[in-house]
Order: structure tokens, then C-alpha cells, then sequence
């Protein structure tokens, strides 16, 4: 059974502090990682698809780091905003099967 | 460019009566998805088509739940009969991409059913 998981499952962090989270995923037969953004009431919103060792990739303030070998992906948000409050997801694809696999996400609260 | 179209967005039944819930992919996606997102947990794949075709229903429970994707288009998720364990959110998303989804999901905003 292949397993996704997120740390820490909830953030709470002041407005304009830097935060990241941790997505760890099997190290063997990786095809591609995806990260989401989940506002409540609203549907998950693609950040970034990640498919190279070593990608780095940038939106705005907030970037992601991958690492195959090793099985895992940084996800950072630089000078937190309180509409940054979301759950960031991330999903594993295995290379055997094509199939998604979502972790059990991260829930970030911004305060003001 | 028009989203992922699901309705209805909120659903209250007991349980044992029967849920359905319609999704309208992004138009040109052949690549759909059903996941049910239950509180606390990550989405998890119920079915995902192709076209019309089904790749991978391995995780949805035969015997209660259904889906079909009519004309490669349009599909529907079918709950009967509903438990109490069935409630969640059923997101539906689409893609561009073939089987590996190397491309973005994009998703609906989900359908969130309460069974009591």
C-alpha cells in the first residue's frame, strides 16, 4: 500500500512569519508530485506539478523543493498572509500504476 | 474558461435512502475523476475514466456505489444505499492529460453529503 504523508497536519502562524511543510512519499517508482490549495468553500487549486529531482518551482510567495531519492517535497510560504489560510495537499504518483495518492493534508491558519 | 460544474453542493439523507451526484468537466478533458474526501483524511480515488472508459475503480464499493461517464462528457456518482461511513465531500475533477496525470487536476467544488 503506498502511503502519503503530510507534517504537521495544522499550522497556526502570525501574519508575515515563514512557514513550511513536509510531504514524504515511497522513494521508489516516483512519477510526479502535485501540490494543492484547498480554501474552505471554495475547490483544491493546483500550486505545482513536480516530475524532476531536485525541482524547484515558485509562485509568488510560495515555492516547493523535491527530492525522488529520498522520498519527500518542501512546500514554503515566505511572509505568511492571512489569505494564505488553507489546506495544502499533496498527491504521489507511482510510476506502476499512474494513480494519484493524496496525502492527508496540511491545515495553515494565518492570523492577522 | 468554465470549471468543474458538481451539483448539488450540499446533500442531508438517512441512511439506506439513495444520493446522486453530477459533475461537468472542463470541456476537451478525457480524463475524469470521482474522489471522496472524508473529514481529517486525504482525498482518496473512487474511479477515474477516460473518455467513456473506466482505468481504475478499485476503490469504490460495488456494492453501493456506481458511477458512469455518458458520452465521455458528463458523469454521475451514485450512492444506494447511503451509510453512515459515506459521509464526506465527493470532489470531481478533470484533466487533460492521459492515464498519468503529469498535467494539473482541476476540481469541482465538491459535493458534501451528511447521512443520518
Amino acid at each position: 500500500i503506498l502511503n502519503v504523508e503530510q507534517s504537521p497536519q495544522s499550522l497556526h502562524v502570525q501574519e508575515g512569519d515563514s512557514t513550511n511543510f513536509t510531504c514524504s512519499f515511497p522513494s521508489s517508482n516516483f512519477y510526479a508530485l502535485h501540490w494543492y490549495r484547498w480554501e474552505t468553500a471554495k475547490s483544491p487549486e493546483a500550486l505545482f506539478v513536480m516530475t524532476l529531482n531536485g525541482d524547484e518551482k515558485k509562485k509568488g510567495r510560495i515555492s516547493a523543493t523535491l527530492n525522488t531519492k529520498e522520498g519527500y517535497s518542501y512546500l514554503y510560504i515566505k511572509g505568511s498572509q492571512p489569505e494564505d489560510s488553507a489546506t495544502y495537499l499533496c498527491a504521489f504518483c507511482s510510476g506502476n500504476t499512474g494513480k494519484l495518492i493524496f496525502g492527508q493534508g496540511t491545515t495553515l491558519q494565518v492570523k492577522p | 474558461e468554465a470549471g468543474v460544474a458538481q451539483s448539488p453542493r450540499y446533500k442531508i439523507i438517512e441512511k439506506r435512502q439513495s444520493v446522486a451526484f453530477w459533475c461537468n468537466p472542463i470541456s476537451g478533458h478525457a480524463t475524469l475523476y470521482w474522489y471522496q474526501q472524508i473529514l481529517g483524511q486525504g482525498p482518496k480515488l473512487l474511479i477515474q475514466f477516460q473518455n467513456n472508459g473506466v482505468v481504475d475503480d478499485s476503490q469504490l464499493p460495488k456494492d453501493r456505489f456506481s458511477a458512469e461517464r455518458l458520452k465521455g462528457v458528463d458523469s454521475t456518482l451514485k450512492i444506494q444505499p447511503a451509510k453512515l461511513e459515506d459521509s464526506a465531500v465527493y470532489l470531481c475533477a478533470s484533466s487533460l492529460s492521459p492515464k498519468y496525470p503529469t498535467g494539473e487536476l482541476f476540481f469541482g467544488e465538491g459535493s458534501r453529503l451528511t447521512v443520518l
